[in-house]
């Protein structure tokens, strides 16, 4: 299957800096990228979708201005947890969605990056 | 999307089939049926999809009741690396990527 990565795999960082996580799909084009978050013992949540060359569209309740998504090319997308605060310490996954795979299954998840902020 | 009721929890026996069940009774005509897993401190594994038909491949089987409300994940000989979180998703294909997670089914099989 197709397959998706991100980096850094986790980070530790402290309060007030701003932590840029990157997610690639590896080898195939993805015009759509999805980002997640997922807090201890609870299920992943929907942050926000990033498009390719336009700006992405966020959930209800995440801030734009904090956690900044660029997807310059169709291979990449990051996600930029600015000024970050401890309560943004989460596990935050990618996904990639391959338009190209006709009938098949078209969304891949990344391995996901484990933020910790001291 | 439809919303989807999983068991919070499920005990299987190594080797033994593990059958995981969800419900969707407001699942729409046009609305798939997905499975994902998520084992401990991973990314989400994509395992079947359906529509109305019985589908399997080679990690499990997937069983829609004819009504569609409801549908049946087979895992025909779990193992240990079974152990994970289940997730039942109803969407439309269209909106593949943006999927809402319940909060599954932590399935543990055991020795």
């Amino acid at each position: 299957g197709a397959v998706v990565s991100q980096h850094p795999s986790w980070v530790i960082c402290k309060s007030g800096t701003s932590v840029k996580i990157e997610c690639r799909s590896l080898d195939f084009q993805a015009t759509t990228m999805f980002w997640y978050r997922q807090f201890p013992k609870q299920s992943l949540m929907l942050m926000a979708t990033s498009n390719e060359g336009s700006k992405a569209t966020y959930e209800q309740g995440v801030e734009k201005d904090k956690f900044l998504i660029n997807h310059a090319s169709l291979t990449l997308s990051t996600l930029t947890v600015t000024s970050a605060h401890p309560e943004d310490s989460s596990f935050y996954i990618c996904s990639a969605r391959d338009q190209g795979r006709g009938t098949q299954e078209t969304q891949y998840f990344g391995p996901g990056t484990r933020l910790l902020v001291l | 999307d439809a919303k989807t009721t999983q068991p919070t929890s499920m005990d299987c026996a190594e080797g033994r089939a593990a059958n995981l069940p969800c419900n969707h009774s407001t699942i729409s005509g046009n609305e798939y049926v997905y499975w994902y897993r998520q084992i401990h401190s991973q990314g989400p594994q994509y395992i079947i999809h359906g529509l109305k038909n019985n589908e399997t491949n080679e990690m499990a089987s997937l069983i829609i009741t004819e009504d569609r409300k409801s549908s049946t994940l087979i895992l025909p000989h779990a193992t240990l690396r079974d152990t994970a979180v289940y997730y039942c998703i109803v969407r439309v294909r269209a909106n593949a990527g943006k999927s809402t997670f319940g909060d599954g089914t932590t399935l543990t099989v055991k020795p």
